[in-house]
């Protein structure tokens, strides 16, 4: 079975930092690029970065380039996003997604499966 | 930024009835273009991808259709745990969800 499962999130004051981390199973890791996915409380859907399957490119959504980084250990079958000069508006739940693409080594494509997420709270 | 436009925000239907779901972006996104389901307290669940191609055990009377700017998701028989969230998502470029139909009973 396919599984992905997220883990790092918590309540952290705004200007601060955090790690998430995302554990994959069931599937062969380093075949896929990666994705975050972000869903506030009450909203839509935003995705926020991607990486493909070696790490080589990485993608990320305006509102977080320059604070978030993510990145990947194939060896460890993992997903990371580091999060730092976080603010109130990244407060949400934060899922990890697998990639699907036609096109081998893109970092985006449409997302299957998605993880249950792992809440951010950014508050003072 | 591709800007994605779903309508209408919600559609009331009544079970074993046809829902019809909207998607337009604001720039050719090809068939590009995927649909999820999401229930409360759930992750979202992909259901169609390449605008027209049901995912894995996705039952048939989800389907999908359009290319360019203008895609539809029909459910062509509702069942009650059909009632959710839907959401489209462009991925022929940096990926764009958008904001959602919400889909209740009528």
């Amino acid at each position: 079975e396919v599984q992905l499962v997220e883990s790092g999130g918590g309540v952290v004051r705004p200007g601060g930092s955090l790690r998430l981390s995302c554990a994959a199973s069931g599937f062969t890791f380093d075949d896929y690029g990666m994705s975050w996915v972000r869903q506030a409380p009450g909203k839509g859907l935003e995705w926020v970065s991607g990486i493909n399957w070696n790490g080589g490119s990485t993608g990320y959504a305006d509102s977080v380039k320059g604070r978030f980084t993510i990145s990947r250990d194939n060896a460890k079958n993992s997903l990371y996003l580091q999060m730092n000069s976080l603010r109130a508006e990244d407060t949400a739940l934060y899922h990890c997604a697998r990639s699907v693409s036609t096109i081998f080594g893109v970092v985006w494509g449409w997302f299957d499966p998605w993880g249950q997420g792992t809440l951010v709270t950014v508050s003072s | 930024e591709i800007v994605m436009t779903q309508s209408p925000a919600t559609l009331s239907v009544s079970p074993g009835e046809r829902a019809t779901l909207s998607c337009r972006a604001s720039q050719s996104v090809s068939s590009n273009l995927a649909w999820y389901q999401q229930k409360p307290g759930q992750a979202p669940r992909l259901l169609i991808y390449g605008a027209s191609t049901r995912a894995t055990g996705i039952p048939a009377r989800f389907s999908g259709s359009g290319s360019g700017t203008e895609f539809t998701l029909t459910i062509s028989s509702l069942q009650s745990e059909d009632f959710a969230v839907y959401y489209c998502q462009q991925y022929n470029n940096w990926p764009t969800f958008g904001q959602g139909t919400k889909l209740e009973i009528k």
